[in-house]
């Protein structure tokens, strides 16, 4: 199984910050790598996959970066409807999940 | 704008089987290289694939997860269908019912709402 780690879990920041959320896999999954936004009470929504490319429709505040084990996903200037759990989901081998990483108002 | 909808029991009883059915509305489920899947999620394991269909009716599932999982597909009613059995409490989540391009365990960019399903006696 290939798991994926989060970093931090938790994240606060205010409206305006750039915020960036690391992902990393236990191992190589070249640039196989997915995005996705969760707000409660509601289902995940896509925002970038193949590491970088953006999903159709989502603001290009959203951009992502790396391959192999570590890869990042940053928010170029955080607005109040990003406040959310985001999630990485590797498909090199099957679907994994990252646990989450909660972007909340500082 | 394509839909999806799961239905089904929302409490099912320890040992026996969950069985839920989404129903995919403004699309038609043969057309495209898309996979129809279900993946679920607990506050303690977050967010798991559990498995995906083609309209051919070829299948792949989370290893985790396969004994005990089959994903089905009626093209007629445009409907994909998910049984587990022998539940358990760990296997109460909300499951969502999606769609993903390329290939099973793909991206999914098509979600349901979701629906809680309790093991519970």
């Amino acid at each position: 199984d290939i798991q994926m780690t989060q970093s931090p879990s938790t994240l606060s920041a205010s409206v305006g910050d750039r915020v960036t959320i690391t992902c990393r896999a236990s191992q190589n999954i070249s640039s196989w790598l997915a995005w996705y936004q969760q707000k409660p009470g509601k289902a995940p929504k896509l925002l970038l996959y193949k590491a970088s490319s953006l999903e159709s429709g989502v603001t290009s505040r959203f951009s992502g970066s790396g391959s192999g084990t570590e890869f990042t996903l940053s928010i170029s200037s955080l607005q109040p409807d990003d406040f959310a759990t985001y999630y990485c989901q590797q498909y090199h081998s099957k679907g994994t999940f990252g646990q989450g990483t909660k972007v909340e108002s500082k | 704008q394509l839909q999806l909808q799961e239905s089904g029991p929302g409490l099912v009883k320890p040992s026996e089987t969950l069985s839920l059915t989404c129903t995919v509305s403004g699309g038609s489920i043969r057309s495209g290289s898309y996979y129809w899947g279900w993946t679920r999620q607990t506050p303690g394991k977050g967010l798991e694939w559990i498995g995906s269909v083609y309209h051919s009716g070829s299948s792949d599932y989370n290893p985790s997860l396969k004994s005990r999982v089959t994903v089905s597909v009626d093209t007629t009613k445009n409907q994909f269908t998910l049984k587990v059995n022998s539940v358990t409490a760990a296997d109460t989540a909300v499951y969502y019912c999606t769609r993903s391009t390329g290939y099973y365990y793909f991206p999914s960019d098509y979600w349901g709402q979701g629906t809680l399903v309790t093991v519970s006696s």
